[in-house]
């Protein structure tokens, strides 16, 4: 399968606790996404980077999510001292960037629960 | 990112072609229209986009109105797999950045 992978896929976790997903992208695309989604929504923008530079951010990333993408391949978004409302599907996506950007291949996500 | 407005919901026969509107009025000159469906419980799945001229694929058709203030999607023979929530997103084709909307819910019924 050489689709973009994510794990774990279902995360269940306590209020305070920190947790990390991994995303690992299709091999040749150099840019990476995160998305949130929760219930009956669409997906809401978290941040992306090409290689291994982080070059947007939504406003929804508050100080407790930090993403990173050391070598520009696999990424890992970290959440810290969890809270109920972070409870959601958390989604990545890759592409290629630049002038032949192309549509965004999605993972099946990571669920996460916060109890 | 231009806005995009789309049906809540809509309901289609098990192999008639369902028609899935988008409007886009504020849609700049660079800007692409793109179309997802999400599964239930699966991430979203590209099917199709476009500048300003029709396309097909395996998958789809999209019409782009003359004005490019509009589009729709067009899935010539639905199945039942074909139930998913679709989602109509306009951006730059070099942005990094996606809108989605709530997108129409498409249930196709045998």
């Amino acid at each position: 399968d050489t689709g973009v992978s994510q794990d774990p896929r279902h995360k269940i976790t306590k209020r305070g606790q920190n947790v990390t997903f991994r995303c690992d992208p299709i091999s040749e695309h150099n840019r990476l996404y995160w998305y949130r989604q929760t219930l009956g929504q669409g997906p809401e923008f978290l941040t992306y980077f090409q290689n291994e530079a982080q070059l947007e951010k939504s406003r929804l990333l508050s100080d407790r999510f930090s993403a990173e993408r050391p070598k520009g391949s696999f990424s890992t978004l970290e959440i810290q001292r969890t809270e109920q409302g972070d409870s959601a599907m958390y989604l990545c996506a890759s592409s290629f960037g630049g002038q032949r950007n192309t549509e965004a291949f999605f993972g099946q996500g990571t669920r996460l629960t916060v109890v | 990112d231009a806005k995009t407005t789309q049906p809540p919901s809509m309901d289609c026969a098990e192999g008639r072609a369902a028609n899935l509107p988008c409007n886009h009025s504020t849609i700049s000159g660079n800007e692409y229209v793109y179309w997802y469906r999400q599964i239930h419980s699966q991430g979203p799945q590209y099917i199709i986009h476009g500048l300003k001229n029709n396309e097909t694929n395996e998958m789809a058709s999209l019409i782009i109105t003359e004005d490019r203030k509009s589009s729709t999607l067009i899935l010539p023979h639905a199945t039942l797999r074909d139930t998913a929530v679709y989602y109509c997103i306009v951006r730059a084709i070099n942005a990094g950045k996606s809108t989605f909307g709530d997108g129409t819910t498409l249930t196709v019924k045998p």
